[in-house]
């Protein structure tokens, strides 16, 4: 069935560093990839999305491209900020219901 | 700047209590969204509706109803509240859009807490 798997967290980096966090998928047709934010005590935001195979999303700094031949669609910065320690969750809708489905969510902390 | 509001941050309730969660959204969306999210477990959908007064199951609508008498208005029920629903309650709302391509927009959730 459809499902999509994040690595695990806590990830914790020092400021400046590198970002991966890995995304894969498993879906019928071709969704639409997501990544969205959830700041401490706040709701979730867009942070990135791609609708075709190829497509790279970009915001803020992060990026993401639709793998469809991995189905993985796996969330890069190049410098990561403090501020960007938050919970980060991949999604993909799927194209027959326009259902999200998301990822357990991986947290990243980043240290000064 | 898409906005949705949730009428309460933090909810204590006892179990057996009806429980409402009330959201409203201020951009004319006609796509709505209840989901609650636990740890190591991401978001699941309870239930969604597409129009006014037109409500379809999620992933695990047992123990939950909604209701949908306005556009801008998306009522989660609990109608007898159980321990096992203490959870984190986030709303959702987006456009009809290209089927799958829509971006949902999310309030800032509601805790809730059944003793």
């Amino acid at each position: 069935g459809n499902s999509v798997t994040q690595m695990e967290g806590p990830v914790t980096l020092s400021e400046e560093a590198f970002l991966t966090i890995n995304c894969t998928y498993t879906a019928t047709g071709y969704p639409s990839l997501f990544w969205y934010v959830q700041y401490p005590g706040e709701g979730l935001q867009l942070l990135l999305k791609a609708t075709k195979a190829d497509d790279k999303g970009s915001n803020k700094g992060f990026e993401a491209t639709y793998r469809k031949e991995t189905t993985s669609f796996h969330l890069e910065k190049g410098s990561v900020q403090v501020s960007d320690s938050a919970v980060y969750f991949c999604a993909f809708t799927s194209s027959n219901t326009g259902k999200l489905i998301f990822g357990q969510g991986t947290t990243l902390q980043v240290k000064p | 700047d898409v906005k949705v509001t949730q009428s309460s941050r933090y909810l204590v309730k006892r179990t057996g209590e009806k429980v409402f969660l009330e959201c409203v959204q201020d951009m004319d969306h006609e796509n709505m969204f209840w989901y609650r999210q636990d740890p190591g477990l991401g978001l699941r959908l309870i239930y969604f509706s597409y129009d006014v007064k037109m409500k379809e199951k999620g992933d695990i609508p047992e123990g939950y109803s909604v209701s949908r008498e306005k556009k801008e208005r998306f009522s989660l029920i609990l109608e007898s509240a159980s321990t096992n629903q203490t959870s984190m309650y986030l709303c959702a709302s987006s456009r009809i859009q290209n089927r799958g391509q829509e971006t949902q927009y999310f309030g800032p959730g509601t805790r809730l807490l059944v003793l």
